[in-house]
């Protein structure tokens, strides 16, 4: 099993809360990636990165924000939070051989 | 565009029979394609992943098979388990850029009856 992990896992929200989810991994993994995944629908990248202090935005549009001051640590942030936000978010890393990507749990995210 | 189908949507069987999987791509230039099982409400794990070289590649009772020049791979599940009820992704990456871009696919649900 992957050492990947998100939290929280659910979270049940108001419209205009800023909210952050974890994501930490402890394999060293220099590039790390956030996925959004509706029911029944294929993952979107939102947003990725190479390593420390690299964030670059994914093939689908998000109004969220992520950091990577440390290594094992990518946690994404969304200031104000809108129904449109609900949704499965799930973290990846991967070595600099991409030879696999290894995904945390996931949050399952509800915005009322 | 790069797209990666996966057939059936759906699939319902009984516990002990086999099952195949389909997925066709069109991403290129092809890196390697990925075959992940995502259990409902959890994270995708890796069950296989071949290059261009590989033409088959076996993990327990799974069995993918890649054909790069038809761009067509498929899961094969053998003396199917309830455990084996999942979602199973295809998923393909490109080398056209550093970031090793992947490509999903929509899932086949597979749901293993007693």
């Amino acid at each position: 099993e992957a050492d990947i992990y998100q939290t929280p896992r659910y979270l049940v929200i108001g419209t205009g809360k800023k909210i952050t989810l974890e994501c930490s991994q402890t394999m060293g993994h220099d590039k790390m990636y956030w996925y959004q995944q509706d029911p029944g629908m294929e993952l979107h990248l939102i947003h990725y990165s190479y390593g420390v202090n690299s964030t670059e935005k994914g093939d689908l549009s998000s109004e969220s924000t992520v950091s990577r001051i440390r290594t094992e640590h990518f946690p994404l942030t969304l200031e104000s939070a809108r129904p449109s936000h609900t949704s499965q978010y799930l973290c990846a890393s991967s070595d600099s051989n991409d030879n696999e990507q290894f995904f945390g749990p996931g949050t399952r995210l509800t915005v009322l | 565009k790069n797209q990666v189908e996966q057939s059936p949507q759906s699939l319902i069987i009984l516990e002990g029979k086999n099952c195949t999987l389909q997925c066709n791509y069109t991403v290129s230039p092809f890196s390697n394609l990925r075959w992940y099982k995502q259990d409902t409400g959890r994270g995708p794990v890796s069950l296989t992943i071949m290059t261009f070289s590989e033409n088959t590649k076996s993990n327990g009772r799974y069995t993918a098979t890649l054909d790069a020049d038809t761009k067509q791979s498929s899961l094969h599940i053998t003396a199917s388990q309830l455990s084996d009820s999942a979602s199973y992704i295809c998923v393909v990456s490109d080398r056209g850029s550093t970031l090793g871009r992947l490509y999903f696919g929509r899932g086949t649900q597979l749901t293993v009856w007693p």
